[in-house]
């Protein structure tokens, strides 16, 4: 059964640093989206990326944040400088193009800013 | 925009007892309704989902009916095991038109022995 991936599992980093974290989606999926969950809290939404733009953003999603689809297997998630309230649970989800948007969730990255 | 609000947690039952999860919606139109569930350490899993109203979802035992007189999507098993302890979550795009969900606070559920 197709799944979405995601890597590295778990990311730690320097306050202020450049993390890049990646995510392959299902292969013939057309909508992407990143997530986060910080430790024990609700799911929020950050971005939406569809026909390699990005088609609605949270206000969570701001000029630190970007999105990239380098190629026509992964879509990544760029914070720029890290901060410490960065530290959460990132998850990457795809949808195909049918109007039910089931989405489906990758395993998620952990990232923690020291 | 649209909004859920769920039950608080944690929800603490014995094996093979019933269950039930509370959730309502706030929404302009009738969005498609779904439940998702968090295993321990892992992502995100679509558990199931309706796109009308008195629609019925169900999966694994686990149902939940679009209520449109009532704005709810409450989601209930009749016998819960062990391995249903997860957090669940409620979910609805976040307007008419959106794909993006926009996700309730979480239940967890732990189920005993």
């Amino acid at each position: 059964e197709p799944e979405v991936t995601q890597t590295p599992s778990h990311q730690v980093t320097q306050m202020g640093q450049e993390v890049i974290l990646r995510c392959v989606p299902i292969s013939n999926h057309l909508y992407f989206y990143w997530y986060r969950q910080i430790l024990g809290q609700k799911v929020e939404f950050l971005v939406s990326f569809y026909n390699n733009e990005i088609s609605e953003k949270s206000e969570i999603f701001d000029d630190q944040f970007s999105v990239e689809r380098p190629d026509g297997s992964n879509f990544t998630l760029k914070i720029r400088s890290t901060k410490l309230e960065d530290s959460a649970m990132y998850f990457c989800a795809s949808s195909g193009s049918g109007g039910k948007n089931e989405q489906f969730f990758g395993p998620g990255t952990r990232l923690t800013v020291l | 925009g649209d909004s859920v609000t769920q039950m608080e947690g944690p929800v603490t039952l014995s094996e093979e007892a019933f269950l039930t999860i509370n959730c309502t919606y706030t929404a302009t139109g009738y969005p498609s309704l779904f439940w998702y569930v968090q295993y321990p350490g892992e992502g995100l899993q679509l558990l199931l989902k309706a796109t009308k109203a008195d629609d019925k979802g169900s999966n694994k035992g686990f149902e939940a009916t679009y209520r449109k007189e009532t704005t709810s999507f409450h989601l209930e098993k009749g016998s819960v095991q062990v391995s249903d302890s997860a957090v669940y979550f409620c979910a609805l795009p976040r307007g008419t038109g959106r794909r993006a969900l926009t996700f309730g606070s979480g239940t967890r559920l732990q189920v005993q022995p």
